[in-house]
């Protein structure tokens, strides 16, 4: 079964600093999605960035960028000129494609916090 | 921009009581998904549901559990005899089926969330 593993429960960063969340996953697929979502204290989920695995490229959206490494079933976010509205739970999900429907697996998420 | 929405934003209800989730999703999708966060934890899939049926679950939706689309805009989780243990946020999410493959196709849109807690 795909597995969606992030192993910093918390992470700090310095305003206007950058950071780096990990994410790593397991898949016997070729071709799939993977996403990072940010959740505030309200809990909405927002997709912050998306990445197809048969790109090379890393996706990018503005500060926010990743580095994708299929071989090694990694994903991390970097967050570039850390502000203090990124302060956030930041889960990474794949998207699964078993049984013949797309549901998203998460994992458990990483806490944020940008310190002034 | 279209969004997913969600109706109540809280619930609070009594153990034993039935309770109904509402979600509008995004007027030309035709999956939708339900998801638990039990707080502090991470985000689990529930089920998902196209052309009028369930077409996955996950084992933590039991037969206390249904959904329905019971018209043509809302799409509903009922949980009929509530425990302590379903008190967490529950997201409605839909996707769409396009005519041909984008970065976006099938992407999961969510609703902001119903907090719901049982006392």
């Amino acid at each position: 079964a795909q597995t969606v593993t992030q192993s910093q429960p918390e992470m700090s960063v310095q305003e206007a600093e950058t950071v780096t969340l990990s994410c790593t996953y397991d898949t016997s697929e070729s071709d799939y999605y993977l996403f990072w979502y940010k959740q505030p204290p309200s809990r909405q989920m927002i997709l912050v960035i998306r990445q197809e695995a048969y790109k090379q490229q890393n996706a990018t959206e503005n500060r926010f960028s990743v580095n994708f490494q299929k071989a090694a079933k990694s994903f991390s976010l970097k967050i570039s000129d850390s502000q203090l509205g990124d302060a956030a739970m930041y889960f990474c999900a794949y998207r699964d494609y078993t049984s013949g429907t797309y549901k998203y697996i998460f994992g458990t998420g990483t806490r944020l916090k940008v310190l002034a | 921009e279209p969004e997913v929405t969600q109706t109540p934003s809280h619930q609070v209800t009594q153990m034993g009581q039935e309770v109904i989730l509402r979600c509008v999703p995004i007027s030309n999708h035709l999956y939708f998904y339900w998801y638990r966060q039990i707080l502090g934890q991470k985000v689990e899939f529930l089920v998902s549901f196209y052309n009028n049926e369930i077409s996955e679950k996950s084992e933590i939706f039991d037969d206390q559990f249904s959904v329905e689309r019971p018209d043509g805009s809302n799409f509903t989780l009922k949980i009929r005899s509530t425990k302590l243990e379903d008190s967490a946020m529950y997201f409605c999410a839909s996707s769409d089926v396009p005519p041909f493959t984008t970065p976006s196709s099938y992407e999961q849109y969510f609703g902001p969330g119903t907090r719901l807690t049982v006392t």
